[in-house]
C-alpha cells in the first residue's frame, strides 16, 4: 500500500538558517505528491504540490522537487522566519484520498 | 468563499460516553472526507463520501464509530462507547468530486479536539 516517511522533529533552527525536511514514499502507480503545513490549533493548509516526476512545487519560498528515481520530496526553504514555526505534513494522493506522513514539527527561534 | 464549518471545536467527554462532531463542507462540493488525527500522528482516512453514498469506509471501526450525509451536504461522525484511544483530532474535509481530488482544491476544516478521560 501507499506510505510516506518524513524525518522525525522537532527540527530547531535560528531565523534565516536554511531548511530542508525529508520526505520519502511507497507508492503503486505515479501519485501526486504535496506538502502540508499546521499552524497551532489551525487546520491543514495546502503549502505546495507536484503531480509527476520531475516537477517542482514552490510557494511562501519553500520548494521541493519530485524525484521518481529516490521516491522523495524534500522540502527546502532558503532562509526561514519565525512565523514558519508549524508542523509540515508530506502526503500523496491515490484517486481521490489523502495519506500522510507523521509529520515534522519546525520551531524557528529569533 | 466561505471554508468548511466544523463543530464544537474542543470536547471532552468520559470513556464509555457518545460524541458526535458536525462538518459543513464549501458550498457545492460533492466529496466529503473525515480524517482521524492522533497526537503525534499524520492525519488518517476514516470515511468518504460522494453526496449521500459512502465510497470507502474501510478504515472506519465499525463496532463504534459511525457517520452519515443524509442529504449529501453536511456529514455528522458519531462515537459510542468512546475509548481512551479515540483522542484525537477530528477533521472533515471537502473536494468538488471524486475526479478532482487533493490536486484540484481539497479544504481541510479546523478539526474538533476529542480528549475522552
Amino acid at each position: 500500500g501507499n506510505s510516506v516517511t518524513q524525518m522525525e522533529g522537532p527540527v530547531t533552527l535560528s531565523e534565516e538558517a536554511f531548511l530542508t525536511i525529508n520526505c520519502t514514499y511507497t507508492a503503486t502507480g505515479y501519485p501526486s505528491l504535496f506538502w502540508y503545513v499546521q499552524y497551532p490549533g489551525e487546520g491543514l493548509q495546502l503549502l505546495l504540490k507536484a503531480t509527476k516526476a520531475d516537477d517542482k512545487g514552490s510557494n511562501k519560498g519553500f520548494e521541493a522537487t519530485y524525484r521518481k528515481e529516490t521516491t522523495s520530496f524534500h522540502l527546502e526553504k532558503g532562509s526561514v522566519q519565525v512565523s514558519d514555526s508549524a508542523v509540515y505534513f508530506c502526503a500523496l494522493s491515490g484517486y481521490s484520498t489523502l495519506t500522510f506522513g507523521k509529520g515534522t514539527m519546525l520551531l524557528v527561534s529569533p | 468563499e466561505a471554508g468548511v464549518a466544523q463543530s464544537p471545536r474542543y470536547k471532552i467527554i468520559e470513556k464509555r460516553q457518545s460524541v458526535a462532531f458536525w462538518c459543513n463542507p464549501i458550498s457545492g462540493h460533492a466529496t466529503l472526507y473525515w480524517y482521524q488525527q492522533i497526537l503525534g500522528q499524520g492525519p488518517k482516512l476514516l470515511i468518504q463520501f460522494q453526496n449521500n453514498g459512502v465510497v470507502d469506509d474501510s478504515q472506519l471501526p465499525k463496532d463504534r464509530f459511525s457517520a452519515e450525509r443524509l442529504k449529501g451536504v453536511d456529514s455528522t461522525l458519531k462515537i459510542q462507547p468512546a475509548k481512551l484511544e479515540d483522542s484525537a483530532v477530528y477533521l472533515c474535509a471537502s473536494s468538488l468530486d471524486l475526479g478532482r481530488g487533493p490536486n484540484y482544491g481539497y479544504t481541510f476544516g479546523s478539526g474538533t479536539r476529542l480528549t475522552v478521560v
